[in-house]
């Protein structure tokens, strides 16, 4: 079975500063993909990036940005220039490419903005 | 634009009554979509995968009989609460699309209070 541990329950972050929300997960298979969703209060979840693992080159949105390390089984979160609509829930997930598979979501982490 | 439309975003039932949230894939033909469960502060829980045409997956511990999932066709996905309780009160989410069976894009949720 695969888990998600999102060490960090809460951050802040001052607008236009850099923040960095961790990731780790345990798996044994070499083949899958990670995810970075964002739930603002609107409750409504959306895809906010996403890393296949045979790739090496960190996945890169605009303003959000990962250091996937395959080894350690790390996948953070840098968001740069942070803006008040970035205040949300934030959940990294993972998702093996066997069939049967589903998306295994952490905990968690929620991010305030601050002026 | 919207990609998938849960309707409705907030229902009242009481004790004892059934209630259906619908799940509509806007932009394309879904032959799998996921229904999520959201307890406050908590992480999405994977209930079933409903299948199209067939019958749904539900994950351990979700009681098929009480959670009923109907995806008659390629853009609807429905789930009806039987007789409903208080603990069953929740965040209710939908996800349809992507690859490897990733949902990528989520409905905006039913907050659904049993009293």
């Amino acid at each position: 079975a695969q888990t998600v541990t999102q060490s960090q329950p809460e951050m802040s972050v001052q607008e236009a500063e850099t923040v960095t929300l961790s990731c780790t997960y345990d798996t044994s298979e070499s083949n899958y993909y990670l995810f970075w969703y964002k739930q603002p209060p609107s409750r409504q979840m959306i895809l906010v990036i996403r890393q296949e693992a045979y790739k090496q080159q960190n996945a890169t949105e605009n303003r959000f940005s990962v250091n996937f390390q395959k080894a350690a089984k790390s996948f953070s979160l840098k968001i740069s220039d942070s803006q008040l609509g970035d205040t949300a829930m934030y959940f990294c997930a993972f998702l093996y490419t066997g069939t049967a598979s589903k998306l295994t979501f952490g905990t968690g982490t929620r991010l305030q903005v601050t002026l | 634009g919207a990609v998938v439309s849960q309707h409705p975003s907030r229902v009242i039932c009481k004790s004892g009554t059934s209630v259906k949230i619908e799940c509509r894939s806007l932009d394309f033909q879904a032959t799998t979509m996921f229904w999520y469960r959201q307890f406050p502060k908590q992480s999405l829980m994977l209930m079933a995968t409903s299948n199209e045409g067939s019958k749904a997956t539900y994950e351990q511990g979700v009681e098929k009989d009480k959670f009923l999932i109907n995806h008659a066709s390629l853009t609807l996905s429905t789930l009806t609460v039987t007789s409903a309780h208080p603990e069953d009160s929740s965040f209710y989410i939908c996800g349809v699309g992507g690859s490897h069976n990733s949902p990528l894009h989520f409905g905006n949720g039913t907050r659904l209070t049993v009293t």
